[in-house]
């Protein structure tokens, strides 16, 4: 079955980096795009970023894009955000999450990593 | 990239339906069939319920249905059941490769 596990979480400053990272299984990771989507506390979900299957394209949110960088590993089948210059408001669980293939939808979920940026 | 507008909240009793409502814009809703909605029980992970605006995947009860009609998608629920009571979200394909999620809709099941 497939599975995504999310690691990396933590307590960081703001304007400090963290790398936040998903291990996938049950699945072909390199033949699938792959999205990151995170969670402010009490608060709806926000699109951040997606990667193509084979890493060659990477599309952001305006709201991270020149902060935050999305890589993948199809060797470790292991996908990553690196995530620089943190601000508060950039407090929020991230969920690592599977692309659909050919439907625009995110058919998977990891359990989430909080990343809790303080000031 | 603004957010979907959704109700923040709607309610019913068991056995009855419920619509959410999703709007966006003629760039993101209204240009693509690609909406997909997303159900949250607390704590836990959101759940695909809905893709391509009215498919549901494997699993999924059909219960859950989907359309759209201009900018505003809308997901129904009908036989409403006490386990379908959590958030729910909308999401559209927004092009250049970016999706909008919309701001979520808290499902009470009375």
């Amino acid at each position: 079955q497939v599975q995504l596990v999310e690691s990396g979480g933590g307590v960081v400053q703001s304007g400090g980096s963290l790398r936040v990272s998903c291990a996938a299984s049950g699945f072909t990771f390199s033949n699938s795009g792959m999205h990151w989507v995170r969670q402010a506390p009490g608060k709806g979900l926000e699109w951040v970023a997606y990667i193509r299957f084979d890493g060659s394209s990477k599309y952001y949110a305006d709201s991270v894009k020149g902060r935050f960088t999305m890589s993948r590993d199809n060797s470790k089948n292991t996908l990553h955000l690196q995530m620089n210059s943190l601000r508060v408001e950039d407090t929020a669980v991230y969920y690592c999450a599977k692309d659909l293939n050919g439907g625009y939808a995110l058919d998977y979920w990891g359990q989430g990593t909080l990343v809790t940026v303080s000031s | 990239q603004s957010a979907l507008t959704q109700p923040a909240s709607v309610s019913g009793s068991p056995g009855q339906s419920i619509t959410i409502s999703c709007t966006g814009t003629s760039s993101d809703v209204g240009s693509y069939n690609l909406v997909s909605w997303y159900q949250q029980h607390p704590g836990k992970a959101p759940k695909l319920m809905i893709y391509e605006g009215s498919k549901r995947p494997s699993g999924i009860s059909n219960r859950f249905s989907g359309s759209k009609s201009g900018n505003t998608a809308s997901l129904t629920i009908s036989g409403l059941q006490a386990e379908d009571e959590a958030d729910y979200y909308c999401c559209s394909f927004a092009g250049s490769t970016t999706w909008v999620f919309g701001g979520g809709t808290k499902l009470t099941v009375l």
